[in-house]
Formats: C-alpha cells, sequence, structure tokens
C-alpha cells in the first residue's frame, strides 16, 4: 500500500517567511510524529500526535512551530518568521495499534532551505 | 531520560568483510530499540527492533543486532558487507509499545569498499 508522503519535497524560502509542510500518514495509523533532520542536530523529535489525545508537543523548539492533524489523518507543520536555524529536514512518520505502535514508518522528508 | 550513543561517526569496511556499528543506550525504562537505515536523500527505513522479547534480533538485508543490559548496548552486525549497505545507519531507544518518540544516536555513515 502508499506509505507516508510529505510535500513539498523541497522548499526555499526568505528569511522572516512563514512555511507550511505537509504531511499524509500511512491510511488507518492513529499516530503521526514530526522530526527534523540537520547537520549539526542530528535527528530531533519535534511533535507527536495520538488519536484525539493532547499531542505531546515536548520538542518543538520555539513558539514559532506549530502542527495540526486535521481528522485524525492529514498533518502541517506550520514555521513562522522562519530562520537561517530552521534549515534542514523535516521528516514525517505513522505507526498504527496493529503493527505495534513502536514500529514507526517515515516519508521522504521536506529539504527545507531558508535564505 | 532516555539517550542513545552511536560509536564512530564513519566507519568504512571492504565488501564481503564483517560490518560492526556500536550503539549504547540509557533508559530507566525497560526500552524498545531500533535500527533504522536511510539512503541518500530517502527516509528511514526500520531494518530491525528489540522488543524484550528474544536479545537476539533478525532484520531485513541479513542484519542483526543484540540486546545486552549488562553492556546497556544494542549493536548492530552483518557478516559479509555488500555495496549496497553503503548508507547512513540510526540506533533509536523509545519507552515501549503505546507510541511515543524515537530518540536517536547520531548516527553513522557506512561506507563499502570494493
Amino acid at each position: 500500500g502508499a506509505g507516508v508522503s510529505q510535500s513539498p519535497s523541497n522548499k526555499v524560502t526568505e528569511k522572516g517567511k512563514d512555511v507550511e509542510l505537509r504531511c499524509d500518514p500511512i491510511s488507518g495509523h492513529t499516530a503521526l510524529y514530526w522530526y527534523r533532520q540537520s547537520l549539526g542536530q542530528g535527528l530531533e523529535f519535534l511533535i507527536y500526535f495520538q488519536g484525539n489525545s493532547a499531542p505531546d508537543k515536548s520538542g518543538l523548539p520555539s513558539d514559532r512551530f506549530s502542527a495540526e492533524r486535521t481528522g485524525g489523518s492529514v498533518s502541517t507543520l506550520t514555521i513562522q518568521r522562519t530562520q537561517q536555524e530552521d534549515s534542514a529536514v523535516y521528516l514525517c512518520a505513522s505507526s498504527s495499534y496493529n503493527r505495534g505502535f513502536d514500529e514507526q514508518y517515515f516519508g521522504p522528508g521536506t529539504r527545507l532551505t531558508v535564505t | 531520560a532516555q539517550s542513545v550513543t552511536q560509536l564512530g561517526s564513519h566507519v568504512s569496511v571492504s565488501e564481503g568483510a564483517l560490518v560492526l556499528l556500536r550503539c549504547n543506550y540509557s533508559s530507566s525504562v525497560p526500552p524498545y530499540l531500533f535500527w533504522y537505515v536511510q539512503y541518500p536523500n530517502q527516509g528511514l527505513q526500520l531494518l530491525l527492533k528489540y522488543t524484550s522479547a528474544a536479545t537476539l534480533v533478525k532484520g531485513i538485508n541479513g542484519f542483526e543486532a543484540e540486546f545486552k543490559k549488562s553492556e546497556t548496548s544494542f549493536h548492530l552486525t552483518k557478516p559479509s558487507a555488500h555495496m549496497s549497505d553503503a548508507a547512513e545507519y540510526f540506533c533509536a531507544v523509545s519507552e515501549g509499545n503505546q507510541g511515543g518518540k524515537l530518540i536517536f544516536g547520531q548516527g553513522t555513515e557506512l561506507s563499502v569498499k570494493p
């Protein structure tokens, strides 16, 4: 079946602009995760949605970062007033109860470049 | 707090040689441990996982890893490297099967020489 998809695959934006990154999880997966991969910081957890529970936002680096998950499916990560240090690859993953929530399936990522 | 340390940011082996990628973890609860592989310009793919069953875990592409609680280690091995194994490998830990974040190591880039 279809895997996790993310769009756009690449995004170049000017410092100070807002950006939205989209994630479509695997159909039926109730858990959705955002991670950030950068040269200096490696792979970092950002936020986690599980069903109707309040999201775990403990990894969001600043209040410029926010995420929504509408209808328990698609998620959007928004970065306001982008800074150069936001340049990274943003990865989305999903998991399901039936496969053991521990198995996270990753999308190809969105490469964000802030100029 | 949980953490993962991967020893060696770069490992180079010859084709046909043993692959050994090292991972040590820290966790205050029984951990779930994972190895992921990332090929250039692609997302992460799960190689194998340890979830408190057998301590020797076999994964895809001939890789395996052994959980050693006394050494807090979960090293990844493959008896014979193939050129197609060249990629970046990440060790990760989570707090169990209720979902939740993965904590990743810094990654080890594996190069395979012909």
